[in-house]
């Protein structure tokens, strides 16, 4: 079974800060993973998604990574806002799977 | 409507009740996948239907837990003599097309079971 791991379980940072968020993976042969961020009381909202033959995918101050030989992840955000704290979720789907494996989350608190 | 929606958006159930969740996945998308989230935790996968097809059920904890979407929209998931342990929020979650990539996610149903 793929095990998803993201670390740090929390991270409460000043705004302004560049933060990064990580996630490991035990299981390499993945079709894509996404990070998803979640609000309190709101589904799952999609920020990105990075094919398996892909490296790093970008929207706006968001950049993610992949690794997928050592099985890691990092989400990369620039000029951390307010606006930002939530939790961030890693999900991975594996190669001939229809769903996603996530992580157990990172809570980011960005203070004004 | 223009994204996934669930109803109840909170239930709260006496130990041994049954309860129903509804799904209204956006329409005229194929997949559809229930979640259960634990607090403090990631969601885990329950089900998934193609169209009115079942398609994995591996998921489900038990045989009290059921779902069905029979007409290829709408899908219900029902948990049969509630248990403590099935306090969760439970999503689901809807995509276009088979094989599950860009899924749109509704916002859970918190379950609390007394």
């Amino acid at each position: 079974k793929q095990e998803v791991t993201q670390i740090p379980a929390a991270l409460s940072v000043p705004e302004g800060e560049n933060l990064v968020l990580n996630c490991s993976f035990t299981d390499s042969a993945i079709y894509n993973l996404q990070w998803f961020r979640q609000d309190p009381g709101k589904g799952l909202t999609s920020l990105l998604l990075i094919q398996s033959s892909q490296r790093e995918q970008t929207s706006g101050r968001l950049n993610a990574s992949l690794d997928k030989s050592s099985g890691r992840s990092t989400l990369y955000i620039a000029a951390s806002q307010p606006g930002d704290s939530a939790t961030y979720l890693c999900a991975v789907r594996l190669t001939g799977a229809n769903n996603l494996f996530f992580g157990t989350g990172t809570r980011l608190t960005v203070i004004p | 409507g223009a994204g996934v929606s669930q109803s109840p958006r909170y239930k709260v159930a006496k130990r041994g009740q049954d309860v129903a969740l509804r799904c209204d996945p956006i329409s005229g998308h194929v997949s559809l996948f229930w979640y259960q989230q634990a607090l403090g935790q990631g969601p885990e996968f329950l089900t998934y239907f193609q169209n009115e097809a079942q398609l994995d059920k591996s998921g489900l904890p038990s045989d009290r837990f059921f779902a069905e979407r029979p007409e290829g929209s709408v899908s219900t998931l029902k948990i049969q003599r509630t248990q403590q342990e099935d306090s969760a929020v439970y999503l689901c979650a809807s995509s276009l097309t088979s094989g599950g990539a860009g899924e749109y996610f509704g916002p859970g149903t918190r379950l609390t079971v007394l």
